[in-house]
């Protein structure tokens, strides 16, 4: 039982650079989150998901865009890092009424 | 405006020792409440949730919680602890939609044998 799995675990950009960061979950989960955790700030909600081919702005989406198209799958991407996108990203998931799962995380570094 | 306090940036306990980590959240409607341990390196499990019922609540790993709503508040406490234990802890407070989870910003435990 594999969960939410994120990959890559790691990652170093440089500024201007893109990426995709992709999570997986094996639940059968309707919903999926993409999370980013500063020191001292806690989790915050970048986007989300409430099923398959739909998609819709957290607290800090700006510099971010996401892709669900199997529900699956939750893909966040980087069109352009900056070095304030340094941060660990998580991955989760859950079914309606239910706690969230998360995934171990991508430690992302954007020099 | 909605928001959870966890006053307590860094504890540090001796294994065998009782603890408590404070949670007080401001919200404004029924709140549901959690309690979620970090290990280093590590995703955020959940420890243990409080939707209605017994203000009392048990989770996994010998942790209990007590939702308060007169202080607004959901401590989380254990009676002895591991060293096994130490980690980063995070209250969490949302609708029954969580969505909108807003998270604490955390707690991290060091325990000293």
């Amino acid at each position: 039982n594999a969960g939410v799995t994120q990959t890559p675990k790691f990652r170093v950009l440089k500024t201007g650079q893109s990426m995709t960061l992709l999570c997986a979950q094996d639940m059968n989960h309707e919903y999926m989150y993409w999370y980013r955790q500063d020191p001292g700030m806690g989790l915050r909600l970048i986007h989300y998901s409430v099923g398959e081919g739909t998609t819709a702005k957290g607290e800090v989406p700006d510099g971010y865009n996401v892709s669900r198209l199997k529900k699956q799958n939750f893909l966040l991407g980087l069109e352009s890092a900056a070095p304030s996108q340094t941060s660990v990203y998580f991955c989760a998931s859950r079914t309606p009424g239910s706690p969230l799962h998360f995934g171990n995380g991508t430690r992302l570094t954007v020099t | 405006a909605q928001s959870v306090t966890q006053p307590d940036i860094h504890i540090t306990v001796s294994e065998g020792a009782s603890l408590e980590l404070r949670c007080n959240y401001s919200y404004g409607a029924t709140p549901y409440l959690f309690w979620y341990v970090q290990s280093p390196g590590q995703g955020l499990q959940l420890l243990l949730k409080y939707f209605s019922g017994d203000t009392l609540v048990q989770g996994i790993k010998g942790f209990e919680a007590e939702f308060k709503r007169s202080q607004s508040s959901f401590n989380l406490r254990k009676p002895s602890v591991h060293w096994s234990d130490a980690a980063e802890y995070f209250c969490a407070v949302g609708p029954y939609n969580t969505d909108k989870l807003i998270f604490g910003t955390g707690t991290r435990l060091q325990v000293f044998p």
